[in-house]
């Protein structure tokens, strides 16, 4: 069956630390990828997504993702975060047969 | 303004019966979705819908029903068989296919909070 996981489920860091959280999914076929943030109390918004092209991909807030084909990854990262980076993050695929499946979050604390 | 609108927003319901969310939206997109979002599992998809009359099951269908009538509206029914329907119900819609352009956006309604009481 078709999944999607995320390694982490916490992570807490510092402000100006490094952020890579991990995504894999176990899809055949053609896939859109993506990842959303979800704030305290807010609704989700994109981060970025892939389709095709460079697999190097660039949202908005900093964060980049890297689409690794050949390990079923998407990873998600950001060089130096800052607190207004706490937040809930979710990656997403998207199969040719439609189904959209979200992974199970992965809560992010930037302390100061 | 195009967007997807889900109603009610809040709806307490008494153990046994059935109650039905209404997700609307107005992007003439084809493919429409409904998950539900709980602490700690993300959000996890309950059915799915690609055209008009035709959806299929998600990862958590048991329990719950949906009809695809008219291309902009994907009711979802949560019945008395769902053990533990207190939830935040999130609906969605998206082109169908994927898209090699970057045109393939997935848009959320504002959720429904569901409580049995």
């Amino acid at each position: 069956a078709q999944s999607v996981s995320q390694h982490n489920h916490h992570v807490i860091l510092s402000e100006a630390a490094s952020l890579e959280l991990g995504c894999n999914y176990s899809y055949g076929g053609t896939v859109n990828l993506f990842w959303y943030v979800q704030y305290p109390g807010q609704h989700l918004q994109l981060l970025l997504k892939y389709f095709s092209g460079d697999p190097l991909v660039k949202g908005i807030k900093g964060f980049e993702a890297e689409f690794i084909k050949s390990k079923f990854s998407f990873n998600l990262r950001k060089p130096s975060v800052q607190w207004s980076d706490t937040a809930e993050y979710f990656c997403a695929v998207k199969g040719s047969w439609g189904k959209l499946q979200f992974g199970a979050g992965t809560q992010v604390v930037v302390t100061p | 303004d195009g967007g997807i609108t889900q109603s009610p927003k809040y709806l307490f319901r008494k153990e046994g019966q059935n109650v039905t969310l209404s997700c609307e939206q107005n992007l003439n997109h084809d493919a429409m979705y409904w998950y539900r979002q709980d602490p700690g599992q993300g959000l996890r998809l309950i059915y799915y819908s690609q055209i008009v009359n035709d959806f299929q099951k998600g990862d958590i269908a048991e329990g719950y029903s949906v009809s695809r009538e008219k291309k902009e509206s994907f009711p979802l029914t949560v019945t008395s068989a769902q053990k533990n329907p207190t939830a935040f119900y999130l609906c969605a819609s998206s082109t169908p296919e994927p898209e090699r352009r970057s045109g393939n956006t997935i848009y959320f309604g504002e959720g429904s909070w569901l409580t049995v009481v």
